[in-house]
């Protein structure tokens, strides 16, 4: 399986703050890597498809970018409807893998 | 707008079936793949396995031993049962629709809400 590691775990953060939260493969997986939005006891929610696409409906705050191991999510000025874990997963090989999260948690 | 929604026993006993269900509308249940995805609580993503209609289907090595998935197109549901499950199958376990974009790229585009499953005599 391909194993996908976040950093930071956990972050704090201000409202209006520029946030990255990175992702790595432990090879490469082209452009094939997703990021999704989790609220607590919420079901993820697609952010971002094929490295750097934004889902419908997703605020253009949001971006991402990367290829081969190396990946990144921006949230350029973090709001506080922002505030929720963060998973990238990887969709180059079966079974599809996730990193572990990363908390955006309020300073 | 596609909606999906969880259903089964939240108690399930050492050993036995766990058996969910996942109830589809407002999208074609035709095409795309239906997958299971699982969360135990306080930890992360696990992708357990993925139908589509034709029968073609993916499941996770890790659990592939123990897991069957269908899909019944006359009732708009998608099932997962998963056999002699223990403590460690406890989990939220969530259904959602694979999306596809330039023919290559797959991601899990909509999502029900989850049903918790606990493992316990």
């Amino acid at each position: 399986d391909v194993l996908m590691t976040q950093s930071p775990s956990s972050l704090s953060a201000s409202v209006g703050d520029r946030v990255t939260i990175t992702c790595r493969a432990s090879r490469n997986i082209n452009s094939f890597l997703n990021w999704y939005q989790q609220m607590p006891g919420k079901a993820p929610k697609l952010l971002i498809y094929a490295t750097s696409n934004l889902q419908s409906g997703v605020p253009s705050r949001f971006s991402a970018s990367g290829s081969g191991t190396d990946f990144a999510l921006i949230i350029s000025s973090l709001q506080p409807e922002d505030f929720a874990t963060y998973y990238c997963q990887q969709s180059y090989t079966l079974p599809p893998t996730f990193g572990q999260g990363t908390k955006v948690e309020i300073k | 707008h596609v909606q999906l929604l969880e259903s089964g026993p939240g108690l399930v006993r050492p050993s036995e079936t766990l058996s969910l269900t996942c109830n589809i509308s407002g999208g074609y249940i035709n095409s795309h793949y239906w997958t299971w995805i699982r969360q135990p609580a306080g930890k992360g993503l696990e992708w357990i396995g993925r139908f589509y209609v034709t029968g073609v289907h993916n499941y996770n090595p890790s659990l592939k031993s123990r897991v069957s998935m269908s899909v019944d197109t006359s009732k708009f549901q998608f099932s997962l049962k998963l056999s002699s499950v223990t403590a460690a199958d406890t989990a939220l376990y969530f259904c959602a629709r694979e999306g596809e974009a330039d023919g290559d790229f797959h991601f899990f585009e909509y999502w029900g809400q989850g049903a918790p499953v606990t493992v316990s005599s």
